[in-house]
């Protein structure tokens, strides 16, 4: 089945030490979405990407970088991880509709990050 | 700016029963998307069901369907003959077809814990 894949679904990390999370996908979606969710809220997007064009939104702090070498992979980077990032992290696709929207986001499980 | 309002933080269920989430939206746009996705305890997010605004007819999926109101920018899903899987976080989204900073934004609700018993 085509699907979004996310590794690992659990991660621990100390403060302070630079993490990746991977996101990949089979639907050959050219657009990827990463989002932060803390504890029953709403997802919040970070970035994402139309190909290979990278988006970053207003309030998304510096510490957070993102790289898409192709298609169906796209990483997360936290370079310097601090308390208050402590969150599950979702990776999403969807397909664009003409350049003015794309069509519905397809989620992965999510990677549950714990900083220590 | 668009914000998508779910006024229900709560709401219970019995199973086979039918149950009604409410949602509603600010939007300046005419065309743009709204969907329903469901994310349970611990689990991935799924779409439940979408909606085109320019499509008059309420979109359906087996138990699931919705009374959109475009007029009252309005967006709710029925739930029928509810089953205990339906249990989870229920967020109601929009996005817009606009392009330019609009473009791929997904704007959540607070989200609606539905609870079934048994």
């Amino acid at each position: 089945d085509a699907m979004v894949i996310q590794n690992p679904r659990y991660q621990v990390t100390q403060f302070g030490k630079p993490v990746t999370l991977s996101c990949s996908q089979t639907l050959n979606h050219n657009v990827m979405y990463w989002y932060q969710q803390k504890s029953s809220q709403a997802p919040k997007l970070l970035f994402h990407y139309y190909d290979k064009d990278f988006n970053n939104e207003a309030d998304t702090p510096d510490n957070f970088q993102s790289r898409r070498p192709n298609t169906s992979f796209c990483f997360l980077d936290i370079r310097s991880p601090g308390l208050g990032d402590a969150a599950m992290y979702l990776c999403a696709t969807s397909r664009d509709l003409g350049g003015y929207s794309t069509d519905t986001q397809y989620f992965g499980p999510g990677t549950r990050l714990t900083v220590l | 700016a668009q914000t998508v309002t779910q006024s229900q933080p709560e709401m219970s269920v019995q199973e086979a029963e039918t149950v009604t989430l409410s949602c509603t939206y600010d939007t300046s746009e005419s065309d743009y998307y709204l969907f329903w996705y469901k994310q349970p305890p611990s689990r991935q997010m799924i779409l439940v069901i979408r909606q085109e605004a320019y499509k008059q007819q309420n979109a359906t999926e087996n138990r699931f369907s919705v009374n959109f109101q475009k007029a009252a920018k309005s967006f709710s899903l029925k739930i029928s003959d509810s089953q205990l899987g339906d249990a989870a976080m229920y967020f109601c989204a929009y996005t817009p077809h606009a392009g330019g900073t609009s473009y791929g934004k997904l704007t959540f609700g607070q989200g609606t814990i539905l609870t079934v018993h048994p």
